[in-house]
């Protein structure tokens, strides 16, 4: 088994601040995925990555950057805070793109 | 529109109950993912199913691609069944596209 890791749990920003959400997993995966999920609502997807520096976009990738720095690890940068933007950050992981996905614990991000 | 729809969109039962929960899409899929997402947030896979049926003890994963349709049928229903079911449709692009979920509620 393996283990995804996001930090951290939670994170109050101010408006128009950079932020940085963490995500790690221990599965040895190729895949890793960034997705945000609105109250009420499903997930949708801001970046993926099938592999090690690269970069994908999903369908919400407008104001945030990403970076896959190693196969373990993948980062979100909010690029300027907005207060319509709490919501919870969830990560994932897959062993390649299409298979079953596997999700951290999620960060939740509020905007004061 | 949207591409995956869930219903319905809460539910509350009492325990020993039974529970459909149903999805449709409106593309071509190659299989269809189902999570629990638990009250505070992470996720857990329930099925992987590009098609047919899968059995997981009291959960039944049900898919039938000619009527772009997916259903988790739980049986006997418990308190800790309560919680946020999700459906997610794979395109074979790599990318899942979510519904919004269905809220259940096992009342004891």
């Amino acid at each position: 088994g393996g283990i995804i890791t996001q930090t951290p749990k939670f994170l109050i920003g101010q408006e128009g601040q950079k932020l940085t959400l963490k995500c790690q997993q221990n599965f040895n995966h190729d895949t890793m995925y960034w997705y945000r999920q609105d109250s009420g609502k499903g997930l949708r997807l801001i970046y993926y990555s099938i592999t090690e520096n690269d970069l994908q976009k999903g369908d919400l990738s407008e104001g945030y950057d990403a970076s896959r720095e190693k196969k373990s690890s993948f980062s979100l940068t909010v690029t300027s805070a907005q207060k319509n933007e709490m919501a919870v950050f969830l990560c994932a992981s897959s062993i390649t793109g299409g298979d079953t996905q596997y999700f951290g614990p999620g960060t939740r991000l509020l905007v004061l | 529109g949207q591409q995956v729809q869930q219903s319905p969109a809460s539910l509350v039962l009492q325990e020993g109950e039974n529970a459909e929960l149903q999805c449709n899409f409106s593309t071509s899929l190659n299989s269809m993912q189902w999570f629990y997402q638990r009250p505070g947030g992470s996720l857990v896979s329930l099925f992987y199913n590009p098609s047919g049926t899968k059995h997981s003890g009291r959960l039944t994963s049900t898919t039938v691609i000619k009527e772009r349709r997916s259903s988790l049928h739980i049986s006997s229903s418990q308190t800790t069944d309560s919680g946020t079911y999700l459906c997610a449709l794979d395109t074979n692009t790599g990318k899942l596209t979510f519904g919004d979920g269905t809220v259940l509620t096992v009342k004891p």
